[in-house]
């Protein structure tokens, strides 16, 4: 089955400087691609996400990008803010019939 | 009301006790999960329903048992717990993918459970 992973399971970072966070995967026939934001005391929030027929999809401050050859994807998320500290998990599906597979989250924090 | 709500938000039970989790969607979803969160550990999921029909068991221990009485609603009984099973119990909802081809999942804000 899908297996999904997440390195660091921190990240810091300063103020309006960028946050990059990757996950990798591990099944070719995977072909969407959520990233999910969890605050505290929240249920994971839908943020942004891409299908396998394209490279990048950007929404405001937040990006993601695709690497199908290389199985891996990243968020982007320019210009942070306090409020984006949280926990963000990535997934992945291959297909209608399969289950959503998540990674186990990375916190971010961002320094005011 | 609006998206996913769950009830209660935070539950102690004892592992003799029987208690239910409550989930309702306002999405006009068709599709409804089951996910366990624990610390350090990937989102589990135990149960999907499509269509109030249960399409996937994740093979979850029989002391936990879900019901979906129709598509707004789903439930989750406890029975006879053990501590290990102290959580985060997440609902979320989505179109049935097989139909509609999209795959967005919206979550509820989840129940707390300590079983003592």
């Amino acid at each position: 089955g899908e297996n999904v992973e997440q390195h660091p399971s921190t990240l810091s970072v300063q103020e309006g400087d960028s946050a990059v966070i990757k996950c990798t995967y591990s099944d070719s026939a995977s072909n969407y691609f959520p990233w999910y934001k969890q605050e505290l005391g929240k249920g994971p929030q839908l943020i942004i996400d891409i299908r396998s027929n394209v490279g990048e999809k950007k929404d405001q401050r937040i990006a993601v990008t695709l690497n199908k050859t290389a199985k891996h994807f990243s968020l982007h998320i320019t210009e942070t803010q306090p409020e984006d500290s949280a926990v963000y998990f990535c997934a992945a599906r291959a297909g209608a019939n399969s289950k959503l597979t998540f990674g186990k989250g990375i916190t971010l924090s961002v320094r005011p | 009301e609006t998206g996913v709500t769950q009830t209660p938000r935070h539950l102690v039970m004892g592992m003799t006790n029987k208690k239910s989790l409550k989930c309702e969607q306002h999405l006009g979803h068709n599709a409804m999960y089951w996910y366990k969160q624990s610390a350090k550990k990937p989102l589990e999921l135990m149960f999907v329903y499509n269509f109030k029909e249960q399409t996937e068991n994740n093979s979850v221990p029989s002391r936990f048992s879900p019901e979906c009485p129709n598509s707004s609603h789903l439930f989750l009984h406890l029975h006879t717990l053990q501590p290990e099973d102290s959580a985060l119990y997440l609902c979320a909802s989505s179109q049935d993918q097989r139909a509609s081809g999209t795959y967005e999942q919206y979550f509820g804000p989840g129940t707390r459970l300590t079983v003592t």
